[in-house]
């Protein structure tokens, strides 16, 4: 059974501390994704990486950074958290190159910034 | 600038009839789009996809519908059942690994 895996469902965080979501997949993909979900918004792209140590800007990148060392993990850093950063956290992994196929999502992570 | 749009908040189907779900797109270069139904609490589950160089790909209960010419693609679902109920989302790619979402539509199937 394929499986994207975040390191939480819940996170309780303080402005101005840096954050760490984590995300594993086990399906041997290339491409992994990071998104936010905020109501009347959808889902918007932050980063993505094509490959392990490389990464694309998405849609919304600042106030993140992303880190892909290992093919099956891809990190989501909040270098300073703030309040309009509180959101729902998804991660996704997919074949590259394909065309075609859609992405496995996590469960995703409710991150909430005091 | 949103790119991929779904103008439908919210859409209400008797359980058993079609649900029709509508896509806008703004960029000539997506090549492939998606659906995807989201329950809460969960991440999205893909549904569906259509090349650009098609305009029909059906699946079950789901067919997608793409007309370039108008840059508008649309999910139907025949006969729609109470498990139907969830947010839909519409998402396109430009080349094979950057994908883009709408803001999505809520479905609800009525009894």
């Amino acid at each position: 059974d394929v499986k994207v895996t975040q390191s939480s469902r819940y996170l309780v965080k303080r402005t101005g501390e840096k954050v760490f979501l984590e995300c594993v997949q086990d399906m041997d993909h290339e491409n992994m994704f990071w998104y936010r979900q905020d109501p009347g918004l959808g889902l918007r792209l932050i980063y993505f990486s094509y490959d392990v140590k490389m990464k694309e800007k998405g849609d919304i990148p600042e106030g993140y950074s992303v880190s892909r060392e290992k093919k099956e993990r891809f990190s989501l850093i909040l270098e300073s958290a703030s309040t309009n950063q509180t959101s729902m956290y998804l991660c996704a992994s997919r074949v590259g190159g394909t065309g075609g196929g859609g992405q496995f999502f996590g469960p995703g992570t409710r991150l909430t910034v005091l | 600038d949103q790119q991929v749009k779904q103008n439908s908040p919210s859409l209400s189907v008797q359980e058993g009839r079609i649900s029709i779900l509508n896509c806008d797109y703004t960029n000539s270069m997506f090549d492939y789009f998606l659906w995807y139904k989201k329950y809460p609490a969960e991440g999205p589950t893909f549904l569906i996809s259509i090349s650009s160089i098609k305009d029909k790909n059906e699946d079950g209960r789901f067919t997608v519908f793409l007309n370039k010419s108008a840059k508008h693609l649309s999910l139907h679902i025949v006969p729609s059942q109470p498990g139907d109920s969830a947010v839909y989302f519409c998402a396109a790619s430009e080349r094979d690994d950057k994908i883009i979402f709408g803001k999505g539509t809520r479905l609800h199937i009525l009894p």
